[in-house]
């Protein structure tokens, strides 16, 4: 099983929607978890850091943690076309500073 | 805030040279971690240094190094490339406070 596993994708969405993406990991001692943003030829950038469970919001995007259920997803409202891109998912296990992704999931955002 | 810079941005090598790629983290950043970006493994962690120090390390053969400075700009190596180490080679940095990484734009390797 790998540890952090994201369904690759690609989910569309049209324009204005909720596009809801999701993470499970293996890892149950997992304390830090993060959702990166990665357009084609560049490199990821960080948009959602979140650590206890519970929901986390930041503009149009929340990030949703369920430790119990190892899940984690990011939520982003009213989708756009400038939201397609690939979105990685990232784990921290406690005791260490490697940062494990998720292959990512694609998304389309179309108008 | 500067954000992260790497050097180069596009190399091209032949199998069985070497390769240095440079990292310069943000600013007041102490802690540099290097990964390998393919289209079939996805981001893979390489190596992560803080203080000058290697705190930990990936599954990836000894061809794979790296250093840091005291000025915490860091390097990495690989030795006697193979076509197989064409790759997007990313670094990213981070603070104390926290584990958030800020990457930088990536060294695009491609060896022939």
């Amino acid at each position: 099983q790998k540890e952090v596993e994201q369904n690759s994708g690609p989910l569309s969405v049209p324009e204005g929607a909720i596009a809801s993406l999701n993470c499970t990991y293996s890892d149950r001692v997992s304390q830090s978890f993060f959702w990166y943003r990665q357009y084609s030829g560049k490199s990821p950038e960080l948009i959602m850091s979140i650590y206890s469970n519970g929901d986390k919001e930041d503009g149009r995007f929340t990030a949703q943690l369920n430790k119990a259920s190892q899940y984690v997803s990011l939520l982003i409202r009213d989708s756009q076309p400038s939201d397609s891109a690939t979105y990685l998912c990232a784990v921290i296990a406690r005791g260490t500073d490697k940062l494990i992704f998720g292959t990512g999931t694609r998304l389309q955002v179309f108008p | 805030k500067a954000g992260v810079t790497q050097t180069p941005r596009y190399l091209i090598k032949t199998r069985g040279q070497q390769v240095t790629l440079s990292c310069s983290p943000i600013s007041g950043h102490r802690s540099v971690s290097w990964y390998q970006q393919t289209p079939g493994q996805g981001l893979q962690f390489l190596f992560e240094y803080f203080s000058e120090t290697q705190r930990n390390k990936g599954n990836f053969p000894g061809r794979f190094s790296g250093r840091q400075f005291s000025n915490s700009r860091s390097e990495m190596n690989v030795s006697t490339l193979e076509l197989g180490d064409s790759a997007l080679y990313l670094c990213a940095s981070s603070g104390l406070a926290d584990y958030e990484q800020y990457f930088g734009p990536g060294t695009r390797l491609t060896v022939t």
